[in-house]
């Protein structure tokens, strides 16, 4: 099974800042790789495919990097409904799996 | 619009049964993969389970292999989890997913299984 780890556990960030979340696989999961955002009490939200392709209707302070074993979330310009957490997963192998997650408050 | 609607979820003791459905409308549901994924309370997520367009193919994640069933009827537009010898860990809100290549575009709002005596 492969393990995403997500760094750090929490971030804290200011309305207007530039946010950098980082997932780190355990062994190389090329491109394959998805982004989310979770707001208290809701469902995901699907964010990122592709390790960088923007999911339709997501906003272009979303932008996603990496390759491999490292990759990058990073928001431009941190707007008010942007708090939340975010996960990564990975889909290059079985069992599908999730990192643990980044809170951004 | 996509729309996922989950059901079926509740209280139940350990050893017992429970069977979730998710209805889906606004898309070609039998073009689709669809998946469920779990989330315990203040936990992250987990995938469970995924089932092909035409119900052929099915993984499964190993905590939950030879107890949960994942099925689908096309004819209805429905997706379906059976859950069986439920244990305490199963505990969860269980989402229904739409699963393109095996990430999830869209999600429900998900049904809370509780597992306890």
């Amino acid at each position: 099974e492969i393990v995403m780890t997500q760094s750090p556990a929490t971030l804290s960030v200011s309305p207007g800042e530039r946010a950098t979340l980082s997932c780190r696989a355990s062994q190389s999961v090329s491109s394959n790789l998805a982004w989310y955002q979770q707001k208290s009490g809701q469902a995901p939200r699907f964010l990122i495919y592709g390790a960088s392709i923007r999911a339709t209707g997501i906003p272009a302070r979303f932008s996603g990097s990496g390759s491999g074993t490292e990759f990058t979330l990073t928001i431009s310009s941190l707007q008010s409904e942007d708090f939340a957490v975010y996960y990564c997963q990975q889909y290059n192998n079985w069992p599908l799996t999730f990192g643990g997650g980044t809170k951004v408050e | 619009e996509v729309q996922l609607v989950e059901s079926g979820g509740g209280l139940v003791q350990p050893g017992g049964s429970l069977r979730l459905s998710c209805a889906a409308s606004g898309f070609t549901f039998s073009n689709y993969w669809m998946s469920w994924v779990r989330q315990a309370p203040g936990k992250g997520l987990e995938w469970v389970a995924n089932i092909g367009e035409d119900g052929s193919e099915k993984y499964y994640v190993d905590s939950v292999r030879g107890r949960f069933t994942i099925s689908r009827d096309n004819a209805k537009n429905s997706l379906y989890l059976q859950m069986n010898s439920l244990r305490a860990e199963d505990t969860a809100v269980y989402y229904c997913a739409r699963d393109t290549y095996r990430f999830f575009d869209y999600w429900g709002q998900g049904t809370l299984v509780t597992v306890s005596s």
